[in-house]
């Protein structure tokens, strides 16, 4: 059974500040690898989605990079800002076709 | 273009009552699923459709939940006899016939029973 690990599970950085927002998974025969964002009482944003044969995936600030054969994904993030403040869950896809996902990190982004 | 939709975005129900909840995925995406998301448990999957396939239903967690998805379209999620550890936000997401897969998410039903 597939298992997602996100680590820290909480983090607080100041504005302007790069960071770095850890994922792991059991089961490295995966399809893809999604990374979303959940603010307080709404739904889930995807950020990036990178599929199993590639290594990393950029938007704006965010860069996220994938390592099958390791188990392991990040989430970077550049330049902080206050707005970044979320939830950031990342999710696995196999062969089932749903998500598993980790338990997120709540990050917060001081002013 | 217009998102996933989900009604309604609250419900309280009193406890032994059945619910119904609603999607409406994005035009066009074949791949529909919903999930749950509650304290302690996370997000964890209950139900997929994919076109006309028959559904995977591995992850509803008692007879008590159901899904259809009519026409290809709408979805409803209904709860019979709910019971307190039944409150949660019900998320549903879809996805496009090809490509990449990636999961788009509706705004979610917060889910309370007293």
């Amino acid at each position: 059974k597939q298992e997602v690990t996100q680590i820290p599970a909480a983090l607080s950085v100041p504005e302007g500040e790069n960071l770095v927002l850890n994922c792991s998974f059991t089961d490295s025969a995966i399809y893809n690898l999604q990374w979303f964002r959940q603010d307080p009482g709404k739904g889930l944003t995807s950020l990036l989605l990178i599929q199993s044969s590639q290594r990393e995936q950029t938007s704006g600030r965010l860069n996220a990079s994938l390592d099958k054969s390791s188990g392991r994904s990040t989430l970077y993030i550049a330049a902080s800002q206050p707005g970044d403040s979320a939830t950031y869950l990342c999710a696995v896809q196999g062969s089932a076709r749903q998500l598993t996902f980790g338990s997120g990190t709540q990050l917060t982004v001081l002013p | 273009g217009a998102g996933v939709s989900q009604s309604p975005s609250n419900k309280v129900t009193e406890k032994g009552k059945d619910v119904e909840l609603r999607c409406d995925p994005i035009s066009g995406h074949t791949a529909l699923y919903w999930y749950r998301q509650s304290l302690g448990q996370g997000l964890e999957f209950l139900i997929y459709f994919q076109g006309n396939s028959a559904p995977d239903k591995s992850g509803l967690p008692s007879d008590r939940f159901s899904a259809e998805r009519t026409g290809g379209s709408v979805s409803t999620l209904t709860i019979q006899r709910t019971q307190q550890e039944d409150s949660a936000v019900y998320l549903c997401a879809s996805s496009p016939p090809s490509g990449s897969d990636e999961q788009y998410f509706g705004p979610g039903t917060r889910l309370t029973v007293t």
